[in-house]
């Protein structure tokens, strides 16, 4: 079993949709979630950070932790073409720097 | 140049060329890592370097050579690939290696192909 799934889409939606993605783990130690937002031709880019439960927004994105589960989610509002992107959930446990990644979600956002 | 730099940004190569990578990262940070990633995969951590030292080594071939000179600059030394290390080539620097939630910030990556 994968430490981190994620389901590789692609996903297309409309403009102006609500996006949905996921990750799920195996490993109950990890405390520290992110998600990466990686264009085409250009390397990762974290956009949400997140240490333990709990819920966090900024803008128009909001991750979500429920690690009685060990589910991750990433929420977009409104979605416009820009955010056409690999998003990469990742995680580790603390202690120096190791990430676990996802293998990435391929979203469209078509107009 | 701002943030990770990395040259070249693509590159071909025969098995039995010898050729290296490039990392360079201005954002006065610590710790610098490699990282590997093909297609439908999660990235895979390759090395990890703090302070020019060597502190993971992911069980990677030796055909794949490290090299930390300072600080600001990573190498990745390639001799005899093969067919499958073609992928994207991702170098990251973080300020520190302890402590949670550092971020690692990415260069754009090398995409390398092996004929």
């Amino acid at each position: 079993q994968k430490e981190v799934e994620q389901d590789p889409g692609p996903l297309s939606v409309p403009e102006g949709a609500i996006v949905s993605l996921n990750c799920t783990y195996s490993n109950s130690a990890f405390q520290y979630f992110m998600w990466y937002r990686q264009y085409s031709r250009k390397g990762p880019e974290l956009l949400m950070y997140t240490y333990s439960s709990g819920n966090k927004e900024d803008g128009r994105f909001t991750a979500q932790v429920d690690k009685s589960s060990k589910y991750i989610s990433l929420f977009i509002r409104d979605s416009q073409p820009s955010d056409s992107a690999t998003y990469l959930c990742a995680m580790f446990s603390g202690g120096y720097n190791k990430l676990i990644f996802g293998a990435g979600t391929r979203l469209a956002v078509h107009p | 140049e701002t943030g990770v730099t990395q040259t070249p940004r693509h590159l071909v190569m025969g098995m039995t060329n010898k050729k290296s990578l490039k990392c360079e990262q201005h954002l006065g940070h610590n710790a610098m890592y490699w990282y590997k990633q093909s297609a439908k995969k999660p990235l895979e951590l390759m090395f990890v370097y703090s302070l020019e030292e060597r502190v993971e080594n992911n069980s990677v071939p030796s055909r794949f050579s490290p090299e930390c000179p300072n600080s600001s600059h990573l190498f990745l030394h390639l001799h005899t690939l093969q067919p499958e290390d073609s992928a994207l080539y991702l170098c990251a620097s973080s300020q520190d290696l302890a402590g949670g939630g550092d971020t690692q910030y990415f260069g754009p990556g090398t995409r390398l192909t092996v004929l």
